[in-house]
């Protein structure tokens, strides 16, 4: 069975702080891995995508893959009230994309 | 460049009746995917298709069914409504297969009363 794990938070992080959400996956063959942010009755929206291992920086965010540990994180640097959501991740494996639960996250003012 | 469009936004059926859903992808985007969202069940897959074929499923049940149509607009019918159907319907479209980068339509809030 193939899965995404998060955790499913609250992660309650203070204004101006770091924020870093985890995922991790199951299927050594997984190739791409993404970072969704969804509000409270909104769609989820992309905001970062990362195929290779390493760091991949956009802004605020970055996006971390370890392939050999199966672990996908997000980091958002000075955190903003506005980053309040939940963060779901997911893995491109194979032909499929699969979900994580997501994190809520919560920026303490 | 136009985003994901869904169609209705809002929903109101009432159990039994079946309802239909459409999905208009990005422009040149070829696959189209198909989640159902609950609170205590995250992002659930229903199925996806690419150049009019479904190419994945969910585990659902037979009364959920969708099509693709030449210009890649999609559309999900629900047949038999029943009370735990109510949810968001999201659609997601993708210039390649489903792994690729995916962008989501603003969903179609389905009640059933």
């Amino acid at each position: 069975q193939k899965e995404v794990e998060q955790n499913s938070g609250p992660l309650s992080v203070p204004e101006g702080a770091i924020a870093s959400l985890n995922c991790t996956y199951s299927d050594r063959g997984s190739q791409s891995f993404f970072w969704y942010r969804q509000y409270s009755g909104k769609s989820p929206e992309l905001i970062m995508f990362i195929y290779s291992n390493g760091d991949k920086e956009d802004g605020r965010f970055t996006a971390q893959l370890n392939k050999a540990s199966q672990y996908v994180s997000l980091l958002i640097r000075d955190s903003q009230p506005s980053d309040s959501a939940t963060y779901l991740c997911a893995v491109g494996v194979y032909d499929k994309i699969i979900f994580g639960k997501g994190t809520r996250l919560h920026i303490l003012p | 460049k136009a985003g994901v469009t869904q169609t209705p936004r809002y929903l109101i059926k009432t159990r039994g009746q079946q309802v239909t859903l459409s999905c208009s992808p990005i422009s040149g985007h070829r696959s189209v995917s198909w989640y159902q969202q609950t609170p205590g069940q995250g992002l659930q897959f229903l199925f996806e298709y690419f150049s009019e074929t479904q190419r994945n499923k969910g585990n659902f049940p037979g009364r959920f069914s969708g099509r693709q149509f030449s210009n890649s607009r999609s559309e999900m019918n629900v047949s038999t409504l029943e009370l735990g159907d109510s949810a968001l319907y999201l659609c997601a479209s993708s210039l390649a297969r489903q792994n690729t980068e995916a962008f989501f339509g603003q969903g179609t809030r389905l009640t059933v009363v």
